[in-house]
C-alpha cells in the first residue's frame, strides 16, 4: 500500500493521559500536514512540516499538542494530559510541493 | 480570518440526475481550490482539482472556478447511489499549502 498510513486507528484514552499518534506519508512526498476533524466539522488545519522542519502550527494548537518529523520521514503527534475536548479525528496527509494533499484513513480519538 | 463557505445540506438528488455542489471564499489571494469526498466514519478523499478559471471535467465531475466571483463548483452528473457522501470544498493560498476547509455539503442519492 503506497498511501498515507496512520496508526493507530483507533485509540481510547482516559482524560488526564497522554497518546501518540504516528503518520507515514507517502514516500516520496516532501509536505506532511496535521489537521483535526469534528462531527459536522470540515478538517481543521494543526500543523505542518516541509521535509523534518515544522514551519507553522495553529494558534488554536495548546501547549499540550506536539509534533515532531524526524528524518523527515514518519511524523508523530502527542497529545499530553488528554482532555475530553480533544475527542476528535485526527488526519494526517501529505504533498509533494505544489501539489494536491492526500490523507491517511485518520485516528479517531476518544476521551473518557 | 480565511472562511470557506458550503451549504451544508442535505441535497437529495434522485438516481441519475446532476448533483451541483457550490462553494464561496473569503480569500482573494486563494491560488487552489480542491474537491475532497467523505463518506461517513472515513477520511477526505481528493476528487477534483482546480487552478484557472473556467471548467474542469473528470470523468462524471465538473469543476467550475470564477476567482472574480470567489465561488467554486463540482457538478456531479449520472448520479449514483454510491456519490451519497459528504463533499468538502477546500482552498489554499499557494503560500505554504495548507488547506482550509469547508464544513461539508451532504449529498445523498436516492435510488
Amino acid at each position: 500500500d503506497t498511501g498515507v498510513s496512520q496508526n493507530p486507528r483507533h485509540k481510547i484514552t482516559k482524560r488526564g493521559q497522554n497518546v501518540t499518534f504516528r503518520c507515514d506519508p507517502i514516500s516520496e512526498h516532501n509536505r506532511l500536514y496535521w489537521y483535526r476533524q469534528t462531527l459536522g466539522q470540515g478538517p481543521e488545519f494543526l500543523t505542518y512540516f516541509q521535509n523534518e522542519a515544522q514551519l507553522e502550527k495553529s494558534r488554536l494548537l495548546s501547549d499540550r499538542f506536539s509534533a515532531e518529523r524526524p528524518k523527515g520521514s514518519f511524523s508523530t503527534l502527542e497529545i499530553q494530559r488528554t482532555e475530553q475536548g480533544d475527542s476528535a479525528m485526527y488526519l494526517c496527509a501529505s504533498s509533494f510541493s505544489p501539489s494536491e494533499a492526500f490523507f491517511g484513513q485518520g485516528t479517531r480519538l476518544t476521551v473518557v | 480570518q480565511k472562511e470557506v463557505e458550503q451549504n451544508s445540506g442535505p441535497l437529495s438528488v434522485p438516481e441519475g440526475a446532476i448533483a451541483s455542489l457550490n462553494c464561496t471564499y473569503s480569500d482573494r489571494g486563494s491560488q487552489s481550490f480542491f474537491w475532497y469526498r467523505q463518506y461517513s466514519g472515513k477520511s477526505p478523499e481528493l476528487i477534483m482539482s482546480i487552478y484557472s478559471n473556467g471548467d474542469k471535467e473528470d470523468g462524471r465531475f465538473t469543476a467550475q472556478l470564477n476567482k472574480a466571483s470567489q465561488y467554486v463548483s463540482l457538478l456531479i452528473r449520472d448520479s449514483q447511489p454510491s456519490d451519497s457522501a459528504t463533499y468538502l470544498c477546500a482552498v489554499n493560498d499557494g503560500s505554504n499549502y495548507k488547506l482550509t476547509f469547508g464544513k461539508g455539503t451532504l449529498l445523498t442519492v436516492n435510488p
